[in-house]
């Protein structure tokens, strides 16, 4: 069965550090993988995916995520972190065969500090 | 251009009570999809509806829960004899159509409350 790991259940970095969040995924083959992002009152946006390719992906925000297939991993990253950035990150896996379900992490909150 | 909204955006009830959810997708998005996100975890998918009809429902808990979408554009979830388990947010997405499910637009959510 499909399953998406995020180890972290919270992270603090300093502004202006750089960040990795991590993400583990179990597939049979090689899913569509994405990450989200969602603020206090907001709705869950859409920050990258990568479906196939280049396999290191850029996306909004300055995030960029690298698809390791020899480890199962889909990390996000972001060389430079805004107080902005603060909020819950989703890592999520789509099933390339048939349907369409998307399989969520249980999230990691990211703290900024000054 | 307006984003997904869901109404309303806080539901206190009671257990055993019925409760109503409303989604209003993007103006033009086919696809509708509902998920309920609880305390501490991801989103976890209920449904999916493409046009009116439900073209995956699998993800519904049990019979208590129930959907529809008769025009192809609003979509109501239907909560009965809710419990207190039924505790969450419930987010609703759309997209433009089935070949792009994947670029979901997400709602702020409704978070509903059994006591």
């Amino acid at each position: 069965a499909q399953s998406v790991t995020q180890p972290d259940i919270h992270i603090t970095v300093s502004e202006g550090a750089s960040l990795e969040l991590r993400c583990n995924y179990s597939y049979g083959a090689t899913p569509y993988l994405f990450w989200y992002v969602q603020s206090p009152g907001q709705g869950l946006q859409l920050l990258l995916k990568y479906f196939s390719g280049d396999t290191l992906v850029q996306g909004i925000k300055g995030f960029e995520a690298e698809f390791k297939r020899s480890q199962s991993s889909f990390n996000l990253r972001k060389p430079s972190v805004h107080w902005s950035d603060a909020a819950e990150y989703f890592c999520a896996v789509g099933s390339r065969t048939g349907g369409f379900k998307t399989i969520f992490g249980a999230g990691t909150r990211l703290f900024v500090k000054a | 251009g307006a984003g997904v909204s869901q109404t309303p955006s806080n539901k206190v009830t009671e257990k055993g009570k019925y409760v109503e959810l409303r989604c209003d997708p993007i103006s033009g998005h086919t696809a509708l999809y509902w998920y309920r996100q609880s305390l501490g975890q991801g989103p976890e998918f209920l449904i999916y509806f493409q046009g009116t009809g439900a073209a995956d429902d699998s993800g519904l808990p049990n019979d208590r829960f129930f959907a529809v979408r008769p025009e192809g554009s609003v979509s109501t979830l239907k909560i009965q004899r809710t419990e207190r388990g039924d505790s969450a947010v419930y987010l609703c997405a759309s997209s433009r159509d089935r070949g792009s499910h994947y670029e979901q637009y997400f709602g702020p959510g409704t978070r509903l409350t059994v006591t």
